[in-house]
């Protein structure tokens, strides 16, 4: 089992309010990811990073934006939550040095903004 | 056209029977290919790598195709505990980017 986390797992917020999603991983891995997901639907990649200090858009244009201070946390804010925002989103992370792309996942938060 | 395509289904398979689908993917460059298992309103999870050579997991076994650029997985002795959607994943370039398809559900019946 990979040692990724997500909190919370479950919000529900009103439209206008700053959340901000946790995703923490106790692997040591250098690249993390944030993807979308709506139901039924395929994954988005919306940001990744390197490593610490840097970050970068995906595919997915988003509204929300990222940080990543230290190695194992990768937090993900909406400075206003819109109900177009609801959907799941997914933490992911991968080790670069083994060669191999294999990523972790997260439990998800499942937003819901209304 | 989407990088990887795959079939959505639904795969109606009965208990103990075999299953097999395929996906494409449209990068000759990809180098690294998966397959994930996704429960209903849970995470993808890696069920295996594929290797050119094709790769078996107890009762899962990939192939790939470069020629073709396809890639292949069968299930065998299915199990209700199969029942999933299964995402085809490959890596886009060498940062370690991957592209997910949008998956292929399988149900078991009893």
């Amino acid at each position: 089992e990979a040692d990724i986390y997500q909190t919370p797992r479950y919000l529900v917020i009103g439209t206008g309010k700053k959340i901000t999603l946790e995703c923490s991983q106790t692997m040591g891995h250098d690249k993390m990811y944030w993807y979308q997901q709506d139901p039924g639907m395929e994954l988005h990649l919306i940001h990744y990073s390197y490593g610490v200090n840097s970050t970068e858009k995906g595919d997915l244009s988003s509204e929300s934006t990222v940080s990543r201070i230290r190695t194992e946390h990768f937090p993900l804010t909406l400075e206003s939550a819109r109900p177009s925002h609801t959907s799941q989103y997914l933490c992911a992370s991968s080790e670069s040095s083994r060669g191999s792309y294999e990523q972790y996942f997260g439990p998800g938060t499942r937003l819901t903004v209304t | 056209r989407k990088e990887v395509e795959q079939d959505p289904g639904p795969f109606n398979v009965p208990e103990g029977a075999t299953v097999a689908f395929n996906c494409t993917y449209s990068n000759s460059a990809s180098q690294s290919f998966f397959w994930y298992r996704q429960d209903c309103r849970k995470e993808p999870k890696l069920l295996m790598s594929v290797y050119s050579s094709g790769n078996e997991d107890g009762r899962f076994t990939a192939q790939l195709n470069r020629a073709s650029q396809y890639i292949s997985l069968l299930i065998r002795d299915s199990k209700l505990s199969d029942s999933a959607t299964y995402l085809c994943v490959v890596n886009r370039g060498s940062w370690g980017k991957l592209q997910f398809g949008a998956g292929t559900q399988v149900v078991v019946t009893p």
